[in-house]
């Protein structure tokens, strides 16, 4: 069975101020993927990242970086001076191959101006 | 917009009544999904589609849901004798199986309310 655990619900930081999110992921299958989903106030899910199981290179994109330790089994998400429209719920999701994605329960951002 | 849509965006409807959901993927994804997400929880599985063939079936779904996706483009999912315990976001996703790992892509959901 797999599970994505967010143990933080939610986080609030003021603008500017680096914040991180944690992601642990529990499976038995060696090839998997991992996602970031953002999930703003109009309740669209936005893609952000997918990171497959023998890529443990920790990558940035703009703002965003994200480190993926199989060690420790957690795919942690950072933001580098948040700013106000980072706010939204943050989902990490995970794939084993069924196609089907298994989805933590979310971590809300609150971002104050 | 190329994206997914789906209809309606909010659904109100009595405790028994059927509800109907509408769901249109990304041109060319063959692949599609139904989800359900509840306050302060992650979406939830329910089915997935590869053309017009249902590959997987949730647990979750019950024998009052039932989902179809005739030609392999849009999808429905169908609700019947719906509950209080129905009231959820149901999304649904596409993804195609050339882009890439089961990168999909959401739609904005529909919100169901059962009072």
């Amino acid at each position: 069975a797999q599970k994505v655990t967010q143990a933080q619900t939610e986080i609030s930081v003021v603008e500017k101020e680096d914040v991180t999110l944690d992601c642990v992921y529990e499976t038995r299958d060696t090839t998997y993927y991992l996602f970031w989903y953002k999930q703003p106030p109009s309740g669209e899910l936005v893609f952000l990242i997918r990171r497959n199981s023998f890529d443990e290179q920790n990558e940035i994109s703009g703002r965003y970086s994200w480190n993926f330790q199989k060690s420790t089994s957690s795919f942690n998400f950072t933001i580098t001076a948040s700013q106000v429209v980072d706010s939204a719920v943050y989902f990490c999701a995970l794939d084993t191959g069924r196609r089907a994605l298994t989805f933590g329960s979310g971590t809300r951002l609150q971002v104050q101006p | 917009d190329t994206g997914v849509s789906q209809d309606p965006r909010h659904k109100i409807t009595k405790r028994g009544q059927n509800v109907t959901f509408r769901c249109d993927p990304i041109s060319e994804h063959n692949r599609l999904y139904w989800y359900r997400q509840t306050l302060g929880q992650g979406p939830e599985f329910l089915t997935y589609f590869q053309n017009e063939a249902q590959l997987e079936k949730s647990r979750l779904l019950s024998d009052r849901f039932s989902a179809e996706r005739p030609k392999g483009s849009f999808s429905t999912l169908e609700i019947q004798r719906t509950e209080q315990g129905d009231s959820a976001m149901y999304l649904c996703a596409s993804s195609s199986q050339g882009q890439g790992i089961n990168e999909q892509f959401f739609g904005p959901g529909t919100r169901l309310t059962v009072l």
